[in-house]
């Protein structure tokens, strides 16, 4: 109950494109959901983060749409650029400073 | 303001020794959680610290520990080591947030640790 499933487990997108990472959880307790982006040989960097009383929020190229029902979250990236090319990582937690996070996501941004 | 500084960035030990790994956060804050991140198992939790007391735990064995100190400074230990913990070690600090008053966590750069 405690897992948060992430698809897809990588993503080629074309420069320009919109990257869609998508998650799921099962625990209804959770109810913060952050989004965090990893560089080779850097530590997790967050980017965005929702709680389940908005369905969307928007920080610039980036965007979380959330489905409380569903039980889904996803992460939009509009006008993607090689920049972005990382692993992306979706998480979630209660209270207190547990994150439980996703299985990643290494996305690839072509010119 | 500084971010989460990490040391070592890198060790290498061998296996039955063991380890301390430290880590400074961010200037006020007063939450620090560990994690432990390989390609197999992902980024899983270790455990959270805050003013000096271990508030969570994660399912790991007991040669994982960690203290706090009354600066906000953290460490973990692990003893015993095993070649499975090879891995990055995070250490991701927590104050005051944005996102309706939970607290975002930052994390440093990790301690990548080699079990031989």
């Amino acid at each position: 109950q405690q897992q948060v499933k992430q698809s897809p487990q990588s993503l080629i997108v074309q420069k320009g494109g919109i990257s869609i990472i998508n998650c799921a959880y099962e625990n209804t307790a959770f109810d913060y959901f952050p989004w965090y982006q990893q560089f080779p040989g850097k530590g997790p960097a967050l980017l965005i983060a929702i709680r389940p009383d908005v369905s969307e929020k928007k920080e610039g190229r980036f965007t979380i749409s959330f489905n409380k029902s569903a039980k889904q979250f996803s992460l939009h990236i509009m006008d993607s650029q090689p920049g972005d090319s990382a692993t992306y990582f979706c998480a979630a937690s209660g209270f207190g400073g547990k994150l439980t996070f996703g299985t990643g996501t290494r996305l690839t941004i072509i010119p | 303001k500084a971010g989460v500084t990490q040391t070592p960035r890198y060790l290498i030990k061998t296996r039955g020794q063991q380890v301390t790994l430290s880590c400074s956060p961010i200037s006020g804050h007063r939450s620090v959680s560990w994690y432990q991140q390989t390609p197999g198992q992902g980024l899983q939790f270790l455990f959270e610290y805050f003013s000096e007391t271990q508030r969570n735990k994660g399912n790991f064995p007991g040669r994982f520990s960690g203290r706090q100190f009354s600066n906000s400074r953290s460490e973990m230990n692990v003893s015993t080591l095993e070649l499975g913990d090879s891995a990055l070690y995070l250490c991701a600090s927590s104050g005051r947030g944005t996102y309706g008053g939970y607290n975002e966590q930052f994390f440093g750069p990790g301690t990548r640790l080699t079990v031989l």
